[in-house]
């Protein structure tokens, strides 16, 4: 099976502007969670969808929103754009989301 | 709130030797426990997991440990390789929703030839 896929792999953005990520999850599942990683904070749960449904959220502001499609792929946007939104941001699919999860590669975001 | 701690924050051996990565969670209603190790330039490769209800797993040259009543785990890399290198996260299901995890901040491991 094709693992997770996500695209664009690199985006340079400026301050004010607004990003879509997206991300294929591995055929068959339906969970797909995001995660920002950055040196600093390490990796944080920014939220998980199951089913076109979020089921949880993580503590960001709400700037940071994302959405699932019928066949499980799922974008996330980040709205007006700060310096420190940069970060690789990382998506995870699992069957229902109990169990293990599966990584993409991320996209890299630079925020100019 | 909710806490992964992980430690060391780098480890450094000699090829053939163990590793040991060790992880304290802070909600004791977490019963998922995984390992990922990730390559620069990678994401996250799960690479070992464990459940609350067993103690230990052993796969190949890798192994976790689980003490539920101290929290702690571990994960035990035997007869390490140069291609073992790489950075190391523990994380934690919060709650009992394993969907949703938080992760340790990493160990980056060295294994020289």
């Amino acid at each position: 099976k094709a693992g997770v896929t996500q695209t664009p792999r690199y985006l340079i953005k400026t301050r004010g502007q607004q990003v879509t990520l997206s991300c294929s999850p591995i055929s068959g599942h339906r969970s797909v969670s995001w995660y920002q990683q950055t040196p600093g904070q390490g990796l944080q749960f920014l939220f998980e969808y199951f089913s076109e449904t979020q089921r949880n959220k993580g503590n960001f502001p709400g700037r940071f929103s994302g959405r699932q499609f019928s066949n499980s792929r799922s974008e996330m946007n980040v709205s007006t754009l700060e310096l420190g939104d940069s970060a690789l941001y990382l998506c995870a699919s699992s069957l229902e989301g109990g169990g293990r999860q599966f990584f993409g590669p991320g996209t890299r975001l630079t925020v100019l | 709130g909710e806490n992964v701690e992980q430690h060391p924050s780098t480890l450094s051996v000699q090829e053939g030797d163990s590793a040991v990565i060790k992880c304290t969670y802070s909600d004791s209603a977490s019963n998922y426990f995984p390992w990922y190790k990730q390559e620069l330039g990678k994401g996250p490769q799960l690479i070992i997991d464990i459940r609350s209800n067993v103690g230990e797993k052993k796969d190949q040259r890798i192994a976790v440990t689980l003490n539920k009543t101290a929290k702690h785990f571990s994960l035990h890399i035997t007869e390490t390789q140069p291609e073992d290198s790489a950075v190391y996260f523990c994380a934690a299901s919060i709650g009992d929703s394993s969907y949703k995890l938080i992760f340790g901040s990493g160990t980056r491991l060295l294994v020289r030839p």
